[in-house]
């Protein structure tokens, strides 16, 4: 059973970069069957999907358009995680955040989720 | 982007009555469509993908239908632990969205 476990700083400064790692256990961050992905929630956005990476014979990445000038996701074989980083964050960035995999295009295993805030 | 539109936001059950909640894309997503359910201060949960097919281990009181634009998501027989958020996820394509969901409450 894939478990995801996130971690990271839950508070960030207005105009850093927020970062948090996804560790995988019970399966490989370079499966070439699953995509991993970040999502955040918000009271006043809702779930959104923020982007994804995936390996097929080399790595692939998708970002919301919404996001795509801020966002990296960075996968690491060594230590099969992967992270998100956000650049220039503003208040409005302050969500839950949660990794997730994808298999078969439906999110079928999630992190517990961490609250990020954005303040000074 | 595709839209997800939910309705209801919110409906009150009691324990053993039936529940549906729809879901409506704003463009056609054939059955690229998920149910998930959340409880408070957890991760959203699959129940059921393709709109219809139930994920492993959901409870078959769990049901959905639709293709196309228009979907539903139906517990039978609520129970107390179905007492829950749930959002509708269209795969069809990028950017993947959800719906805004439907908080089921006890009456």
């Amino acid at each position: 059973q894939v478990q995801l476990q996130q971690s990271g700083p839950g508070l960030v400064k207005p105009s850093q970069t927020l970062s948090l790692t996804c560790a995988i256990s019970g399966d490989s961050v370079s499966s070439n069957s699953a995509a991993w992905n970040w999502i955040r929630q918000s009271p006043s956005r809702g779930l959104e999907w923020l982007g994804r990476t995936y390996y097929d014979s080399k790595w692939y990445f998708n970002y919301a358009e919404f996001v795509k000038s801020r966002i990296t996701i960075n996968p690491d074989t060594s230590k099969n995680h992967f992270s998100l980083q956000l650049k220039s964050v503003t208040p409005e960035d302050t969500a839950v955040y949660y990794c997730a995999k994808v298999t078969a295009s439906w999110f079928d295993s999630w992190g517990q989720g961490f609250l990020v805030t954005v303040s000074s | 982007d595709i839209q997800m539109t939910q309705s209801p936001s919110s409906v009150s059950g009691s324990v053993g009555d039936r529940v549906t909640i729809t879901c409506r894309a704003s463009q056609d997503i054939s059955s690229w469509l998920a149910w998930y359910q959340q409880k408070p201060g957890k991760a959203p949960k699959l129940l059921l993908y393709g709109a219809s097919t139930l994920q492993s281990g959901v409870p078959s009181r769990f049901s959905g239908r639709g293709s196309g634009t228009d979907f539903t998501l139906t517990i039978n027989s609520l129970q107390s632990e179905d007492f829950a958020t749930y959002y509708c996820q269209q795969a069809d394509s990028f950017p993947l969205t959800f719906g805004g969901g439907t908080k089921v409450e006890i009456k």
